[in-house]
């Protein structure tokens, strides 16, 4: 399937530690949004950028920041990891706002 | 504060039987409002949006803004509709606000 990928797959840290997603949006896909999915919850907003720039924010501290770059890949950071962090990590690209294209996620585990 | 609420962790239904899926939403203005599914094994992936009003794969919502809701109906379910469907109201211009999820089992 091709379309929004997303990299590692499966990725273990240990507590305190830094790590750093990343996406790789449908070309000529402007916006990406980056969401966390908790065991048995929906996805929750972290944040999305628009060319380069974010765009909008949810409820996450500063420690989660991204980066969006001009060839449609992204990355999320997490620095300072905590053991609440370990969930589904999941980037949407779009070319509007409305419709968001999903990756397949990648799982993080902290220790 | 923004909420959605699918009230139905669970949802199993025999082949052939109607389907509802429960969604409620608490916000101010008027969302656009979304429902998407996940199979098993498969990413997320838009199901249907309610401007746009069209069926698919046989599902249907429609949005009653008194009631604040915004369920997603079938009238014969079939074994492949079996995923977890999730309601996402679309807030502002830039995030989905996802509820909890409801996982549709549909029996032989």
């Amino acid at each position: 399937e091709t379309g929004v990928t997303q990299s590692p797959t499966h990725l273990i840290k240990t507590r305190g530690q830094q790590v750093t997603l990343r996406c790789s949006s449908q070309s000529g896909h402007n916006t990406v949004s980056w969401y966390q999915q908790a065991l048995g919850q929906g996805p929750q907003f972290i944040f999305q950028y628009y060319r380069e720039e974010e765009n909008g924010r949810g409820n996450f501290p500063p420690r989660f920041s991204g980066l969006q770059f001009p060839n449609y890949s992204s990355e999320l950071n997490v620095n300072a990891l905590e053991l609440d962090d370990s969930a589904l990590y999941l980037c949407a690209s779009s070319p509007t706002s409305s419709e968001q294209y999903f990756g397949p996620g990648t799982r993080l585990t902290v220790t | 504060a923004q909420r959605v609420t699918q009230p139905e962790k669970l949802l199993s239904v025999f082949k052939g039987a109607p389907v509802e899926l429960k969604c409620n939403y608490s916000y101010s203005g008027s969302p656009e409002l979304f429902w998407y599914v996940q199979y098993s094994r498969q990413r997320l992936q838009l199901l249907l949006r309610h401007i746009s009003r069209e069926s698919i794969k046989g599902f249907t919502a429609d949005l009653n803004k008194g009631e604040t809701s915004f369920h997603l109906k079938k009238p014969f379910a079939q074994e492949e509709d079996s995923a977890m469907y999730y309601c996402a109201p679309l807030s502002g211009t830039y995030k989905y606000i996802f509820g909890t999820g409801t996982r549709l089992k549909v029996l032989a």
